[in-house]
Protein backbone atom coordinates (compact mmCIF):
# COMPACT_ATOMS: atom_id res chain seq x y z
CA UNK A 1 0.00 0.00 0.00
CA UNK A 2 1.30 3.43 -0.59
CA UNK A 3 1.99 5.65 1.92
CA UNK A 4 1.26 9.32 2.10
CA UNK A 5 2.44 11.42 -0.50
CA UNK A 6 3.23 15.10 -0.53
CA UNK A 7 4.04 17.60 -3.29
CA UNK A 8 6.61 19.07 -4.19
CA UNK A 9 8.88 18.28 -1.97
CA UNK A 10 10.21 21.68 -2.11
CA UNK A 11 9.08 24.92 -3.02
CA UNK A 12 10.76 28.55 -2.80
CA UNK A 13 8.26 31.66 -2.91
CA UNK A 14 8.72 35.35 -2.14
CA UNK A 15 6.79 37.69 -0.19
CA UNK A 16 3.63 38.60 -0.43
CA UNK A 17 2.94 35.18 -3.64
CA UNK A 18 0.24 31.87 -2.57
CA UNK A 19 1.46 28.97 -2.43
CA UNK A 20 -0.64 25.33 -2.98
CA UNK A 21 0.68 21.98 -1.18
CA UNK A 22 -0.74 18.74 -2.23
CA UNK A 23 -1.31 15.53 0.04
CA UNK A 24 -2.42 12.47 -1.07
CA UNK A 25 -3.62 9.88 1.88
CA UNK A 26 -2.92 6.13 2.13
CA UNK A 27 -5.85 4.25 0.41
CA UNK A 28 -8.83 3.71 2.45
CA UNK A 29 -7.81 7.13 5.30
CA UNK A 30 -10.55 10.16 5.09
CA UNK A 31 -8.87 12.25 7.89
CA UNK A 32 -6.23 14.39 7.08
CA UNK A 33 -4.48 16.81 8.95
CA UNK A 34 -1.83 19.60 8.48
CA UNK A 35 1.28 20.34 10.47
CA UNK A 36 3.87 23.50 10.46
CA UNK A 37 6.96 22.08 11.84
CA UNK A 38 10.08 24.89 12.64
CA UNK A 39 13.33 23.79 14.96
CA UNK A 40 12.32 24.71 18.28
CA UNK A 41 8.63 24.93 17.64
CA UNK A 42 7.66 21.13 16.63
CA UNK A 43 4.24 19.91 15.55
CA UNK A 44 2.01 23.07 14.79
CA UNK A 45 -1.51 22.20 13.94
CA UNK A 46 -3.29 23.32 11.34
CA UNK A 47 -6.32 21.80 10.40
CA UNK A 48 -7.58 18.50 9.88
CA UNK A 49 -10.46 17.08 7.34
CA UNK A 50 -12.42 14.25 7.50
CA UNK A 51 -14.98 13.69 4.58
CA UNK A 52 -14.66 16.59 2.75
CA UNK A 53 -15.14 18.93 6.02
CA UNK A 54 -13.06 20.75 7.99
CA UNK A 55 -13.25 19.57 11.64
CA UNK A 56 -10.64 21.04 13.79
CA UNK A 57 -8.73 24.49 13.39
CA UNK A 58 -5.44 25.55 14.89
CA UNK A 59 -4.44 28.71 15.87
CA UNK A 60 -3.12 30.18 12.15
CA UNK A 61 -4.37 33.44 10.69
CA UNK A 62 -6.92 33.09 7.89
CA UNK A 63 -3.87 33.03 5.23
CA UNK A 64 -3.88 29.91 5.86
CA UNK A 65 -6.81 27.27 4.41
CA UNK A 66 -7.33 24.11 2.78
CA UNK A 67 -9.81 21.53 1.41
CA UNK A 68 -10.24 18.02 0.80
CA UNK A 69 -11.52 16.34 -2.23
CA UNK A 70 -13.98 13.17 -2.33
CA UNK A 71 -10.95 11.21 -3.26
CA UNK A 72 -9.93 12.27 0.39
CA UNK A 73 -6.74 14.30 -1.13
CA UNK A 74 -6.25 17.25 0.41
CA UNK A 75 -4.81 20.80 -0.88
CA UNK A 76 -3.29 23.92 1.53
CA UNK A 77 -2.84 27.48 0.40
CA UNK A 78 -1.13 29.94 2.05
CA UNK A 79 -1.78 33.20 0.93
CA UNK A 80 0.13 36.75 1.08
CA UNK A 81 3.52 34.76 1.98
CA UNK A 82 5.40 36.02 5.24
CA UNK A 83 8.94 35.13 6.11
CA UNK A 84 7.64 33.57 9.12
CA UNK A 85 5.75 30.83 6.64
CA UNK A 86 9.03 29.74 6.27
CA UNK A 87 8.57 25.99 7.34
CA UNK A 88 8.40 22.14 6.61
CA UNK A 89 4.99 21.41 6.15
CA UNK A 90 3.32 17.61 6.96
CA UNK A 91 0.21 16.18 5.81
CA UNK A 92 -0.73 12.50 8.10
CA UNK A 93 -3.57 11.16 7.34
CA UNK A 94 -5.18 8.44 8.97
CA UNK A 95 -8.32 6.10 9.35
CA UNK A 96 -10.10 8.52 11.45
CA UNK A 97 -13.49 8.70 13.52
CA UNK A 98 -13.06 6.43 16.58
CA UNK A 99 -10.80 4.63 18.42
CA UNK A 100 -8.26 2.26 17.50
CA UNK A 101 -7.87 4.42 14.00
CA UNK A 102 -6.15 7.32 15.32
CA UNK A 103 -2.20 6.50 14.36
CA UNK A 104 -1.09 9.19 11.86
CA UNK A 105 1.24 8.60 9.12
CA UNK A 106 3.08 11.34 8.19
CA UNK A 107 4.13 12.02 4.52
CA UNK A 108 7.70 13.34 4.10
CA UNK A 109 6.69 16.91 4.33
CA UNK A 110 6.96 20.23 1.47
CA UNK A 111 9.89 22.59 2.53
CA UNK A 112 8.66 25.90 1.88
CA UNK A 113 10.88 28.51 1.72
CA UNK A 114 9.78 32.03 1.44
CA UNK A 115 12.45 34.81 0.61
CA UNK B 1 -7.69 24.35 23.81
CA UNK B 2 -5.41 20.97 24.58
CA UNK B 3 -1.46 22.41 25.42
CA UNK B 4 0.99 19.91 26.03
CA UNK B 5 4.58 20.40 27.38
CA UNK B 6 7.46 17.97 27.32
CA UNK B 7 10.99 18.34 29.42
CA UNK B 8 13.32 18.34 28.46
CA UNK B 9 14.15 19.77 25.34
CA UNK B 10 17.40 18.24 24.69
CA UNK B 11 18.88 14.79 26.29
CA UNK B 12 22.47 13.22 25.37
CA UNK B 13 22.62 10.03 27.66
CA UNK B 14 25.81 7.12 27.38
CA UNK B 15 24.74 4.42 25.03
CA UNK B 16 23.27 1.11 27.47
CA UNK B 17 21.98 4.16 30.14
CA UNK B 18 18.16 4.79 30.15
CA UNK B 19 16.34 8.13 28.69
CA UNK B 20 13.06 9.37 30.48
CA UNK B 21 10.84 12.32 28.68
CA UNK B 22 8.16 13.67 30.31
CA UNK B 23 5.12 15.86 29.07
CA UNK B 24 2.02 17.44 30.63
CA UNK B 25 -1.07 17.94 29.27
CA UNK B 26 -4.32 20.49 30.18
CA UNK B 27 -7.27 18.60 28.36
CA UNK B 28 -8.47 16.53 31.04
CA UNK B 29 -10.85 14.83 28.21
CA UNK B 30 -7.88 13.99 26.35
CA UNK B 31 -7.98 10.05 26.53
CA UNK B 32 -5.46 8.74 23.89
CA UNK B 33 -1.47 10.12 24.08
CA UNK B 34 1.10 8.36 21.29
CA UNK B 35 4.61 9.09 20.96
CA UNK B 36 6.38 9.70 17.97
CA UNK B 37 10.10 9.51 16.80
CA UNK B 38 11.35 11.50 13.95
CA UNK B 39 15.02 10.73 12.92
CA UNK B 40 16.72 13.45 11.56
CA UNK B 41 15.61 13.76 7.82
CA UNK B 42 12.40 11.46 7.94
CA UNK B 43 8.86 11.75 8.89
CA UNK B 44 7.56 11.13 11.86
CA UNK B 45 6.48 7.60 12.96
CA UNK B 46 4.63 6.48 15.79
CA UNK B 47 6.53 4.36 18.70
CA UNK B 48 3.94 3.74 21.02
CA UNK B 49 0.69 4.40 22.49
CA UNK B 50 -1.44 4.72 25.44
CA UNK B 51 -4.74 5.29 26.01
CA UNK B 52 -6.24 6.85 29.44
CA UNK B 53 -7.84 3.42 30.86
CA UNK B 54 -4.25 1.66 31.15
CA UNK B 55 -1.78 3.12 33.52
CA UNK B 56 1.31 1.76 31.57
CA UNK B 57 2.38 -0.25 28.48
CA UNK B 58 5.41 -1.79 27.48
CA UNK B 59 6.83 -2.65 24.14
CA UNK B 60 10.64 -4.46 24.54
CA UNK B 61 12.74 -1.64 25.40
CA UNK B 62 9.89 1.22 25.52
CA UNK B 63 7.77 2.20 27.78
CA UNK B 64 5.01 5.15 28.45
CA UNK B 65 2.72 5.59 31.94
CA UNK B 66 0.67 7.77 32.32
CA UNK B 67 -1.01 9.71 35.36
CA UNK B 68 -4.20 10.61 34.74
CA UNK B 69 -4.82 12.75 38.15
CA UNK B 70 -1.78 14.89 37.30
CA UNK B 71 -2.33 15.03 33.58
CA UNK B 72 1.52 13.56 32.99
CA UNK B 73 2.98 11.40 31.04
CA UNK B 74 6.30 9.51 30.45
CA UNK B 75 8.14 7.96 27.98
CA UNK B 76 10.99 5.71 29.05
CA UNK B 77 13.40 4.05 26.96
CA UNK B 78 15.94 1.31 28.51
CA UNK B 79 19.04 0.01 27.30
CA UNK B 80 19.87 2.77 24.69
CA UNK B 81 21.58 2.37 21.36
CA UNK B 82 22.69 5.07 18.94
CA UNK B 83 20.17 4.57 16.68
CA UNK B 84 17.51 5.98 19.29
CA UNK B 85 18.92 9.39 18.42
CA UNK B 86 16.24 11.27 17.55
CA UNK B 87 13.71 13.85 18.21
CA UNK B 88 10.71 12.54 20.13
CA UNK B 89 7.34 14.06 20.34
CA UNK B 90 4.83 13.04 22.88
CA UNK B 91 0.87 14.01 22.06
CA UNK B 92 -2.49 14.42 23.49
CA UNK B 93 -5.81 13.74 21.48
CA UNK B 94 -9.84 13.43 22.18
CA UNK B 95 -10.56 10.59 20.20
CA UNK B 96 -14.28 12.12 19.26
CA UNK B 97 -12.12 14.60 17.45
CA UNK B 98 -9.24 13.60 14.91
CA UNK B 99 -6.67 16.36 16.63
CA UNK B 100 -3.86 15.49 18.05
CA UNK B 101 -1.22 18.54 19.43
CA UNK B 102 2.23 17.83 19.80
CA UNK B 103 4.67 18.71 22.87
CA UNK B 104 7.31 20.79 21.24
CA UNK B 105 9.68 17.94 21.06
CA UNK B 106 12.76 16.13 22.97
CA UNK B 107 16.32 15.93 20.99
CA UNK B 108 17.64 12.64 22.41
CA UNK B 109 21.15 11.84 21.91
CA UNK B 110 23.11 8.36 22.68
CA UNK B 111 26.69 8.66 23.18
CA UNK B 112 28.54 5.44 21.76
Amino acid sequence: KAGVTQTPRYLIKTRGQQVTLSCSPISGHRSVSWYQQTPGQGLQFLFEYFSETQRNKGNFPGRFSGRQFSNSRSEMNVSTLELGDSALYLCASSLGRGPTNEKLFFGSGTQLSVL
Amino acid sequence: GENVEQHPSTLSVQEGDSAVIKCTYSDSASNYFPWYKQELGKRPQLIIDIRSNVGEKKDQRIAVTLNKTAKHFSLHITETQPEDSAVYFCAAMETRYDKVIFGPGTSLSVIP
